[in-house]
């Protein structure tokens, strides 16, 4: 099984920051198979990122995705105070698919 | 815009079999290039993929859930479900379904809103 670490934990920065997550997988992974979601309070888990870089269309420009190999970043270049949640990775490279244990952006 | 809707019994008794089902209306769910999904997570806790089934019934599961799980479609109604047996505290979750699309990409990029089971006596 892949475990994806995520870090940090929990993240504390101002609306108008930039923020950087980190998700890290105990073996290689294909960029073609990780993902990342955000989750608010409540809600279902909302698709940011798939192919480690690629955005939906409805998804801002803000949000970009990066890495490869065991290595993966999510960089939120400047935050609004909507993006203020839980975010996941997911990989899809090998059975289970497993989700790392989240990063909490939260409003310092 | 195709939508999925969970539906099920909220409470279960410990021991019992949990049975969900996921309705996908606006769309097909007879797509060659999606599987349908479960996922559930703990209250205040992570997600956990639990498997997932394409249209034509092929099944893929968590090896941790494997013993105890059973998704299944109905390409009739448009919906698939899942089962889980011998229910503990510890399956006390909201559970979603979702729908994972493949390809060059895989992702889950539609998701119901998920239900919340309880299993309690």
């Amino acid at each position: 099984e892949i475990v994806l670490t995520q870090s940090p934990g929990t993240l504390s920065l101002s609306p108008g920051e930039r923020a950087t997550l980190s998700c890290r997988a105990s073996q290689s992974i294909s960029s073609s198979y990780l993902a990342w979601y955000q989750q608010k309070p409540g809600q279902a888990p909302r698709l940011l990122i798939y192919g480690a870089s690629s955005r939906p269309t409805d998804i801002p420009d803000t949000f970009s995705g990066s890495g490869s190999g065991t290595d993966f970043t999510l960089t939120i270049s400047r935050l609004e105070p909507e993006d203020f949640a839980v975010y996941y990775c997911q990989q899809y490279g090998s059975s289970p698919y497993t989700f790392g244990q989240g990063t909490k952006l939260e409003i310092k | 815009q195709l939508q999925l809707q969970e539906s099920g019994p909220g409470l279960v008794k410990p021991s019992e079999t949990l049975s969900l089902t996921c309705t996908v209306s606006g769309g097909s769910i007879s797509s060659s290039t999606h599987y349908w999904g479960w996922i559930r997570q703990p209250p205040g806790k992570g997600l956990e993929w639990i498997g997932m089934i394409y249209y034509s019934g092929s099944t893929y599961y968590n090896p941790s859930l494997k013993s105890r799980v059973t998704i299944s479609v109905d390409t009739s109604k448009n919906q698939f479900s899942l089962n889980l047996s011998s229910v503990t505290a510890a399956d006390t979750a909201v559970y979603y379904c979702a729908r994972l699309t493949t390809g060059a990409y895989w992702y889950f990029d539609l998701w119901g809103r998920g239900t919340l089971v309880t299993v309690s006596s």
